[in-house]
């Protein structure tokens, strides 16, 4: 099956730092999905991309579609405590009809 | 626009009792997915269903494990003689058109205890 390798597993930053996370694949997808979920809750979606290349910002957070359809990045900039939680990425197939997810990354924010 | 609702949001089960799992999609998405997490891991795909119809169901352990989404009602993800290894935190999904083409949105999840 499709297998995604998010990293870093962790991060522990101080407040006010800025953080990196990347996804790749073995294989390509023409979506990628990043979410966070907070203990006890569901995924939210962050950012979505469609296009290859593609670089979107939402807020402190900027995704990136890789160039080859294999990899996506996510920034989080000026970090402030309320963003500890896990973060996902999540790929679609070009040709499947399910998203696969990496194992996340958790990430703490020390004031 | 209440988003994907999910209960119970805990249940616990012995081992060999049936566990129903219910999920309600956000209004207007006719398409649900059902995902397991287990701890410290991330989410991975059962089943993926439209009204009356189970379209994907890969995902799914072949033995034990139903899923419906009726006309009328909420979908269901059925368990049946429940083991310890079926201890896991289950969410739905929901979207209007197919998961190609438009993002997914959680439920907060049901979290299934076996003892």
């Amino acid at each position: 099956g499709q297998q995604l390798n998010q990293s870093p597993q962790s991060m522990f930053i101080q407040e006010g730092e800025d953080v990196s996370m990347n996804c790749t694949s073995s294989s390509i997808f023409n979506t990628w999905l990043w979410y966070k979920q907070d203990p006890g809750e569901g995924p939210v979606l962050l950012i979505a991309l469609y296009k290859a290349g593609e670089l979107t910002s939402n807020g402190r957070l900027t995704a990136q579609f890789g160039i080859t359809r294999k990899d996506s990045f996510l920034n989080i900039s000026a970090s402030i405590p309320s963003d500890v939680g896990i973060y996902f990425c999540a790929g679609q197939e070009t040709s499947g009809s399910r998203l696969t997810f990496g194992e996340g990354t958790q990430l703490t924010v020390n004031p | 626009n209440a988003g994907v609702m999910q209960n119970p949001r805990h249940l616990v089960r012995r081992r060999g009792q049936e566990a129903r799992l219910r999920c309600s999609p956000m209004k207007g998405h006719s398409h649900v997915y059902w995902y397991r997490q287990l701890p410290e891991e991330g989410l991975k795909f059962m089943v993926y269903l439209q009204k009356e119809n189970i379209i994907d169901e890969s995902g799914m352990p072949k033995e034990r494990f139903s899923a419906e989404f009726p006309k009328e009602g909420p979908s269901i993800l059925r368990i049946q003689q429940v083991v310890r290894g079926d201890s896991a935190a289950y969410f739905c999904a929901s979207s209007p058109f197919g998961q190609g083409s438009s993002p997914l949105h959680f439920g907060n999840g049901t979290r299934l205890t076996v003892t």
